[in-house]
């Protein structure tokens, strides 16, 4: 069945530095890709999303860009916050019901 | 902005209990889901539901488990008879459309601890 590999962590960064969190999936069909961010306490809040190969996701300067040919979906930053310190997890999603299939989650300390 | 809420925050129950775990979803959504995280582990879907009926299903959404909206707002998660490896936090979510494209809105969670 389909599913999500994602690194993994903790991962440790000090601010400023250079984030790469990769995903890799296996999936029948054209699925939708997700990143979707759990910060202490909350739910999951969707990141960035990208529905279609070569599409890239942006959002709070975090990109991430739909490699077909390598099933990847990696998550980028060039320059992280403390304030991003989160756990991260990418998903997809294909099928008409609209179900997510999660990655295991990154968690990203970044220190001052 | 519209959010996604769920109740209670914590629940602890003794093997073998029914437990309800409730979820208000954004109200002009029409797709619910419910997923659960095992400490430590992936999240993982167990169910999704419209027009008053399941639409998916995964494995782990046994004979023991099942949901309802019982008005227009509440979505509503029950397991009948609670077994220890049901302790995980459970979230619940919507979305506008069951498209696979479309955003799922995702509540705080609700952390079931079975004793």
């Amino acid at each position: 069945g389909d599913s999500v590999t994602q690194m993994e962590g903790p991962v440790t960064l000090s601010e400023e530095a250079f984030l790469t969190i990769n995903c890799t999936y296996t999936a029948t069909g054209y699925p939708s890709l997700f990143w979707y961010v759990q910060y202490p306490g909350e739910g999951l809040q969707l990141l960035l999303k990208a529905t279609k190969a070569d599409d890239k996701g942006s959002n709070k300067g975090f990109e991430a860009t739909y490699r077909k040919e390598t099933t990847s979906f990696h998550l980028e930053k060039g320059s992280v916050q403390v304030s991003d310190s989160a756990v991260y997890f990418c998903a997809l999603s294909s099928g008409n019901t609209g179900k997510l299939i999660f990655g295991q989650g990154t968690t990203l300390q970044v220190k001052p | 902005e519209p959010e996604v809420t769920q109740t209670p925050s914590h629940q602890v129950t003794q093997m073998g209990q029914e437990v309800i775990l409730r979820c208000v979803p954004i109200s002009n959504h029409l797709y619910f889901y419910w997923y659960r995280q095992i400490l430590g582990q992936k999240v993982e879907f167990l169910v999704s539901f419209y027009n008053n009926e399941i639409s998916e299903k995964s494995e782990i959404f046994d004979d023991q488990f099942s949901v309802e909206r019982p008005d227009g707002s509440n979505f509503t998660l029950k397991i009948r008879s609670t077994k220890l490896e049901d302790s995980a936090m459970y979230f619940c979510a919507s979305s506008e459309a069951g498209l696979a494209g479309n955003e799922q809105f995702f509540g705080p969670g609700t952390r079931l601890t079975v004793l």
